[in-house]
């Protein structure tokens, strides 16, 4: 059963600072994996979608590694600024004939002015 | 914005009864999923409906249900309520091969069942 972890629950950093989220994966037969953010009380917002075959995505200040045989992600968040803060969950889908997606629990972004 | 649209927005409803919440699908997408969503958890798979046809459910009991119209607007009917019920209910639409397979996701309908 594929399960989805990520750490830290929450974190809180100074403005301009680079930061790491991590997500990991305990299953490496993956279809693709995806970055989401969400702001309180609201839906998901994709960022960052990864192929099974490819190793890392870039969007601007984002940039989403995957590495499968470990079964880890991360999304690398350039100079932070406050309008980055935000619940960051990462999502796997483990099939091509379903679009279920397996989310982890999120982690809580504050980036402090 | 995604171009997935949701109603209602919240909704309260009381135990054992039933609601209906809707999804309103991005132009040309004809796959969508619904997933719900407890307060401090990750969604989780509700289930998923291709060209009208069910594709694929998670570990949810038979009292949820769905559908998929004609025009790729679903709903999910959830009825005999329950506390646990509560929670954020996000419906998501993609198109196998455009973009990646990306799922775009609605803003959601908050329920709340006392």
């Amino acid at each position: 059963k594929q399960e989805v972890t990520q750490i830290p629950a929450a974190l809180s950093v100074p403005e301009g600072e680079n930061l790491v989220l991590n997500c990991s994966f305990t299953d490496s037969a993956i279809y693709n994996l995806q970055w989401f953010r969400q702001d309180p009380g609201k839906g998901l917002t994709s960022l960052l979608l990864i192929q099974s075959s490819q190793r890392e995505q870039t969007s601007g200040r984002l940039n989403a590694s995957l590495d499968k045989s470990s079964g880890r992600s991360t999304l690398y968040i350039a100079a932070s600024q406050p309008g980055d803060s935000a619940t960051y969950l990462c999502a796997v889908r483990t099939s091509s004939n379903t679009g279920k997606l397996i989310f982890g629990q999120g982690t809580t972004l504050q980036v402090k002015p | 914005e995604t171009g997935v649209t949701q109603s209602p927005t919240h909704l309260i409803k009381t135990r054992g009864q039933q609601v209906t919440l809707r999804c309103s699908s991005q132009s040309g997408h004809n796959t969508v999923s619904w997933y719900q969503q407890a307060l401090g958890q990750g969604p989780q798979f509700i289930f998923q409906y291709y060209r009208e046809e069910e594709n694929g459910r998670g570990n949810f009991p038979p009292r949820f249900s769905g559908l998929q119209f004609p025009n790729y607007s679903s709903e999910l009917n959830v009825n005999a309520l329950e506390l646990d019920d509560s929670a954020l209910y996000l419906c998501a639409s993609s198109k196998p091969g455009l973009e990646q397979e990306t799922q775009y996701f609605g803003p959601g309908t908050r329920l709340l069942v006392l």
